[in-house]
């Protein structure tokens, strides 16, 4: 157990609906990043909080939006979903000072039919 | 946007045999990290290196941070079935915590029974 906690651990949802992803950080983690790993390929950053404002913004769609809530737990709400928004969705939590990387949640696996 | 190339894409190798991987950017990294994935897992962190020409062991792992702070290479001496997975480097531009981290393109590791 890493420590950061993601659920759903799965969700299946149709086309055109809107699913919300929740991450509960490290005890003590101020930052969470959102990150999206499809098929077989890298992580691509979505979004990054820090103690709940945004810190930092990469290639999240506008259909896409985050936020962190001030018990520090993040939601990652994805609508409009298209079958290309099928993938692994993970969360990552880091102290405040920290170089030694993030500790990453299990992910969740959406799949869009 | 920044990009980190890592190779091979994949090995497959026999039970025994050492490995040896490479990521290279076209930027300056102050920072690199090798992360393992599993299936259905999260990234964990293997190994972080903080300094050009800095060579740091974990066990059966080593991973350098090249002099030109350009790339980062990891070897895996006398590979078991439990290596297997996704490897993959992973840096921020900056030594400050809280960056959010841009990942390579991965190497998958096989082990052929």
């Amino acid at each position: 157990d890493s420590g950061v906690t993601q659920t759903p651990k799965h969700l299946i949802t149709a086309t055109g609906q809107r699913v919300t992803l929740r991450c509960s950080p490290r005890s003590g983690d101020l930052s969470v990043y959102w990150y999206q790993q499809s098929l077989d390929q890298g992580l691509q950053f979505l979004i990054q909080y820090y103690n709940g404002e945004e810190r930092a913004k990469g290639n999240i769609l506008e259909r896409f939006s985050a936020q962190q809530f001030p018990d520090l737990h993040s939601e990652l709400n994805l609508s409009s979903l298209e079958l290309g928004d099928s993938a692994l969705y993970f969360c990552a939590s880091s102290a405040s000072q920290s170089n030694y990387g993030y500790t990453f949640g299990s992910g969740t696996r959406l799949t869009v039919v | 946007g920044q990009q980190l190339n890592q190779s091979p894409q994949s090995m497959f190798i026999q039970e025994g045999e050492d490995v040896s991987m490479n990521c290279t950017s076209s930027s300056i990294f102050n920072t690199w990290l090798w992360y393992k994935q599993e299936p259905g897992e999260g990234p964990v962190l293997l190994i972080a290196l903080y300094k050009a020409g800095e060579l740091t062991s974990n066990g059966r792992l080593t991973a350098q941070f090249g002099i030109t702070r350009k790339d980062s290479f990891l070897n895996i001496s006398a590979s078991i079935p439990s290596d297997v997975g996704i490897y993959f480097c992973a840096g921020p531009r900056s030594n400050f915590g809280n960056e959010k981290l841009t990942f390579g393109t991965g190497t998958r590791l096989t082990i052929i029974p």
